[in-house]
């Protein structure tokens, strides 16, 4: 079975400083997904990010990025220049492509963003 | 863009009570799949569906059933609804060998 951990269960940044969430996660297979998703106060679920675990490459995407480090089964996101509207649960999530595309989610962080 | 349609978006219950949570996955996505958010916690996965076959179960209980309809909108049938049924539903759609799945905006069952 697949596991999500997030050991932070609430962060909070000054608005335009960087922010690291932490996400560990226990996995046998080699084919699989790494995500991270953020719910606002509305508790939409957004994607942010999403790395491919074959890619060494870390994803990015504007002021998100992420730190994959596959031996450690580590998955952070940084967060840079944070915004307001980055007040929100962030939950990191897995997906094990061979035994269907269903994601495991951690226990989410939720993250203040203060003026 | 489309996105992934849920409805109600809020429902109260009582006890011992059925519901029926509706999604309408984006057009064209042929797999959806269900979630349940209890208070404070993280999503569940509950069971998905392909091409209107149920595809992959997780943590249903018995007392819910879903199907997917042959315009691909799926239904989450919930009965002998309990308290601790309380919780956000999600629905989520996508095509099938792609891994971003699109969440609905959810729909917030409360039993009383």
């Amino acid at each position: 079975a697949q596991t999500v951990t997030q050991s932070q269960p609430e962060m909070s940044v000054q608005e335009a400083e960087t922010v690291t969430l932490s996400c560990t996660y226990d996995t046998s297979e080699n084919n699989y997904y790494l995500f991270w998703y953020k719910q606002p106060p509305s508790r939409q679920m957004i994607l942010v990010i999403r790395q491919e675990a074959y890619k060494q490459q870390n994803a990015t995407e504007n002021r998100f990025s992420v730190n994959f480090q596959k031996a450690a089964k580590s998955f952070s996101l940084k967060i840079s220049d944070s915004q307001l509207g980055d007040t929100a649960m962030y939950f990191c999530a897995f997906i094990h492509l061979n035994a269907g595309n269903m994601l495991t989610f951690g226990g989410g962080t939720r993250l203040m963003v203060k003026p | 863009a489309a996105g992934v349609i849920q409805s109600p978006r809020h429902l109260i219950k009582e006890k011992r009570e059925t519901a029926t949570l509706k999604c309408y996955p984006i057009p064209r996505h042929d797999t959806v799949y269900w979630y349940q958010q209890g208070p404070g916690q993280d999503p569940q996965f509950l069971i998905s569906f392909y091409e209107k076959m149920q595809s992959d179960k997780g943590s249903i209980p018995d007392r819910f059933s879903a199907q997917q309809f042959s315009d691909y909108h799926s239904e989450l049938n919930m009965s002998s609804l309990e308290l601790g049924d309380s919780a956000l539903y999600f629905c989520a759609s996508s095509l099938v060998g792609i891994t971003e799945a699109f969440f609905g905006q959810g729909t917030r069952l409360t039993v009383v």
